[in-house]
């Protein structure tokens, strides 16, 4: 199966900032998926990133708050803009295909100050 | 009624037991079923994949699916402390979105 890192592993930031999230694969892949996982709770799909579209995000997930970038069939990107407490979390790529079962990176942890 | 419920946990058993964790699920679209294990601090990580009813086995994991109850189970044999950890249960249909159940905490204590 496919290597997923993200960077970075962890990170602590102050209210009101904004983190960018990466996440390589180190072969190409068609989808890839971000998810959001709360302390002792399941994952919650954030959006799709399409590679030369726009992400397609879940209900109540909007762009503006979460920015996502997919530039070739290998990266993608997340941010977490404007971050509030609320948003401390993990933060986990994922990648796949319509019939394949997902491959998750190990997540980066986010504490918001 | 969620649409994937699994059993909450925490569930301590003692090395060597048979653990069984078990999901249920109320969309009988699903068609693809998955036993991920999660370790603190790191991401989920494939278990097992199943597609159609019955039984899978890999080692000391047997994943049984049954589509008319819809309810999945995941069998540890041998059970070991290594295999302490979170166990989330996921299921979809083609080329939907994956749902995951909210997961079981095991710890195997020698």
């Amino acid at each position: 199966s496919a290597v997923i890192s993200q960077k970075p592993s962890r990170d602590i930031c102050q209210r009101g900032t904004s983190l960018t999230i990466q996440c390589q694969v180190d072969s190409q892949v068609t989808m890839m998926f971000w998810y959001r996982q709360q302390p002792g709770q399941s994952l919650t799909l954030i959006a799709t990133a399409n590679q030369g579209s726009e992400a397609t995000y879940e209900s109540g997930f909007v762009i503006d708050k979460f920015p996502i970038s997919r530039p070739n069939l290998t990266f993608s990107t997340l941010t977490v803009s404007n971050m509030s407490p609320e948003d401390s979390s993990i933060y986990l790529c994922s990648v796949g295909d319509a019939a394949e079962p997902q491959h998750f990176g190990d997540g980066t942890r986010l504490s918001i100050l | 009624q969620k649409e994937v419920e699994q059993d909450p946990g925490p569930l301590s058993v003692p090395e060597g037991a048979i653990v069984s964790l078990n999901c249920t699920y109320s969309n009988s679209a699903f068609q693809y079923f998955m036993w991920y294990r999660q370790y603190s601090r790191k991401g989920p990580e494939l278990l097992m994949y199943t597609y159609s009813s019955g039984n899978k086995e890999d080692g000391r994991f047997t994943a049984q699916v049954d589509k008319s109850s819809k309810y999945i189970s995941l069998f540890i044999r041998d059970s070991q402390p290594s295999d302490s950890a979170t166990y989330l249960c996921a299921m979809r249909n083609y080329g939907q979105n994956f749902v995951f159940g909210p997961g079981t905490r095991l710890s195997v204590l020698p």
